[in-house]
């Protein structure tokens, strides 16, 4: 069965740091790979998405994330954290064209001055 | 631009009650996703229609039943309401796009309390 998952529930950065937020996929069959981030109490915003083609792919707010097959993995990366970044991160995977996501348990992100 | 738009924002009900959930999707969207997130937990697919006719199914409870209408609109009926059906429940659309997949796009949610 398809599956995604994210690791560590809760990251916690400094302003400026790195922000890494790891999300790996099970998969027989090549995935269309998503980020979505949510801030309290509103809905699901696109991040970035990988289909095919290039597998660095660049989103907004900075952020980008690096599809690797033999890793199975689409890690979510940003050089330099921002305040304005802390919420809750979400990996989602689907498997055909217009179909449901599977989205992984979440990664909650906070950023300390 | 125009977004997915969830109504209403906030609904209270009680044990046993119904509810009625409205998702617009963004112009020229033709499918529609129903998800619930429970508190602390990730969006769990409920079901999805394209085109007016439901297109895959997921967890959803007998209880509950939805249609997407002639305007593309969609509702998300739910009866005997239950303390376990709090959550926040998202409607997200998409559409094809040439070359094929269209992320989907997601309201803000509706957050249904039952008490």
């Amino acid at each position: 069965a398809q599956s995604v998952t994210q690791l560590g529930s809760h990251v916690s950065v400094s302003e400026g740091a790195l922000v890494l937020l790891r999300c790996n996929y099970s998969s027989s069959v090549p995935p269309y790979l998503f980020w979505y981030v949510q801030y309290p109490n509103q809905g699901l915003q696109l991040l970035l998405k990988y289909t095919t083609g290039a597998t660095l792919v660049k989103g907004i707010n900075g952020f980008e994330a690096e599809f690797k097959k033999s890793e199975t993995s689409f890690h979510l990366t940003k050089p330099s954290a921002h305040m304005s970044d802390a919420a809750e991160y979400f990996c989602a995977v689907t498997f055909n064209q217009g179909g449901k996501l599977i989205f992984g348990q979440g990664t909650e992100l906070s950023v300390k001055p | 631009a125009a977004g997915v738009i969830q109504s209403p924002r906030h609904l209270i009900k009680e044990k046993r009650e119904t509810a009625t959930l409205k998702c617009y999707p963004i112009p020229r969207h033709d499918t529609v996703y129903w998800y619930q997130q429970g508190p602390g937990q990730d969006p769990q697919f409920l079901i999805s229609f394209y085109e007016k006719m439901q297109s895959d199914k997921g967890s959803i409870p007998d209880r509950f039943s939805a249609q997407q209408f002639s305007d593309y609109h969609s509702e998300l009926n739910m009866s005997s309401l239950e303390l376990g059906d709090s959550a926040l429940y998202f409607c997200a659309s998409s559409s094809p796009e040439a070359g094929g997949l269209t992320p989907l796009h997601f309201g803000n949610g509706t957050r249904l309390t039952v008490t």
